[in-house]
């Protein structure tokens, strides 16, 4: 079985400090992991993913995340954010090797960006 | 990366009747399908799971009487959501993997069902 956890449902930073938004998974198998990002109102976009090659994995936006497999983490970062980047934040694990295997979604954190 | 359409992208309907949301893979073989619903300020909880030419797999507490899914071709599944209700209000998102799209599951754009 294969599960997310989003360490925080909500996060408030000042417009250019760092984000960081967390994230656990368990998993039984190799997993592929994901963030997604969800603006008000709007469908899903893919910030980045990480599929076995390079444990630090670079997205759209500025977005980066590492996969450490021995924290069983993949922690979203960000070293300035912009206001544009305040919506919902999902962290989703699948089965790398399988493609039956649906996206299993974190509850989500929001990132409110201040000015 | 490889495009889900999904439609329409929002629709109004009166309470009883049936609405289908279309999804469609536009530039791979969707082998498999997911659909998705969304509460307002929560997270996707994964409905249904439909493999091309077989019938799907519902997770537990989903009407597989209510939520009809077929999904009979390799780029369009549907989903008809039968004797709509005010409590089916929500925001659907169907995803899909298959052949040509690698590992990665593509999301449609969702649909926001309002039962009036």
């Amino acid at each position: 079985a294969q599960s997310v956890t989003q360490l925080d449902s909500h996060v408030s930073v000042s417009e250019g400090t760092p984000v960081l938004l967390r994230c656990n998974y368990s998993s039984s198998y190799s997993p592929s992991l994901f963030w997604y990002v969800q603006h008000p109102n709007k469908g899903l976009q893919l910030l980045l993913k990480y599929t076995s090659a390079a444990t630090l994995v670079k997205g759209i936006n500025g977005f980066e995340a590492e996969f450490k497999k021995s924290e069983t983490s993949f922690h979203l970062t960000k070293p300035s954010a912009h206001m544009s980047d305040a919506a919902e934040y999902f962290c989703v694990v699948s089965d790398v090797n399988s493609g039956n295997t649906p996206l299993v979604f974190g509850k989500g954190t929001r990132l409110s960006v201040i000015a | 990366g490889a495009v889900v359409s999904q439609h329409p992208s929002w629709v109004i309907c009166k309470s009883g009747t049936s609405v289908k949301i279309e999804c469609r893979s536009l530039d791979f073989q969707a082998t498999t399908m997911f659909w998705y619903r969304q509460f307002p300020k929560q997270s996707l909880m994964l409905m249904a799971t439909s493999n091309e030419g077989s019938k799907a797999t519902y997770e537990q507490g989903v009407e597989k009487d209510k939520f009809l899914i077929n999904h009979a071709s390799l780029t369009l599944s549907t989903l008809t959501v039968t004797s709509a209700h005010p409590e089916d209000s929500s925001f659907y998102i169907c995803s899909a993997r298959g052949v040509g799209a690698g590992f990665e599951a593509f999301f449609g754009q969702g649909t926001r069902l309002t039962v009036v």
